[in-house]
């Protein structure tokens, strides 16, 4: 079966660094996206990675290695904003989304 | 660009009715759109893809003739929730994919978060 696993929730504190890991099991394989969740609202895209390596983006990153089925997504200088929950999803060989169950990120002062 | 609108964003309705969801693309062409449910604390269930001109294609476990789907235009798709009951409510949300590719990346409406009594 296909299978997108992330951490459920992380907190980090304001300022800081964070990297939240996504890693999956797909039948084949066009990409990887990571949106932006807040609460009660629609998602947001973030970014998308289809080959290996790191894509930078004013504070955001996403890394990729499809050898590991592995992605993260790392956020610096984290400001209150960002508290969110985070989604990785993976376009199949259908191109079809899988969804992972998002992870929630609480940024403390 | 790639704007997508979805009305209303809230409703309330007594079990038994039926509501129904718009989802727009505003400054673009949709030629399929995607309808989602959250409920608390889930990730997105796709429910089902709207095809402009033709039948919505379901996903497996979702009654078609429930959630009513038309994408009659290349701008407006609906999601109709026929003889709602109290497990109906959810986060609904539509998207659609920017122009461009198969790759081009999903752009949400703000959903539409309906609760029946």
């Amino acid at each position: 079966g296909q299978n997108i696993d992330q951490p459920t929730e992380m907190t980090a504190t304001e300022g800081a660094i964070v990297q939240i890991n996504c890693t999956y099991q797909t039948s084949g394989f066009n990409g990887l996206f990571w949106y932006q969740q807040h609460a009660g609202e629609a998602p947001t895209f973030l970014s998308y990675n289809v080959l290996d390596g790191l894509e930078e983006k004013g504070r955001f990153s996403s890394f990729l290695s499809r050898s590991k089925g592995y992605s993260y997504l790392l956020l610096k200088e984290l400001q209150m904003k960002d508290s969110a929950s985070y989604l990785c999803a993976v376009m199949d060989s259908n191109y079809q989304l899988i969804w992972g169950a998002g992870t929630k990120l609480i940024i403390k002062p | 660009g790639a704007v997508v609108s979805q009305h209303p964003s809230r409703v309330i309705c007594k079990s038994g009715t039926s509501v129904k969801i718009e989802c727009r693309s505003l400054d673009f062409q949709a030629t399929t759109m995607f309808w989602y449910r959250q409920f608390p604390k889930q990730s997105l269930m796709l429910m089902a893809t709207s095809n402009e001109g033709s039948k919505a294609t379901y996903e497996q476990g979702v009654e078609k003739d429930k959630f009513l789907i038309n994408h009659a235009s290349l701008t407006l798709s609906t999601l109709t929730v026929t003889s709602a009951h109290p497990e109906d409510s959810s986060f609904y949300i539509c998207s659609a994919r920017a122009p461009g590719t198969d790759f081009s990346p999903l752009h949400f409406g703000n959903g539409t978060r309906l609760t029946v009594t």
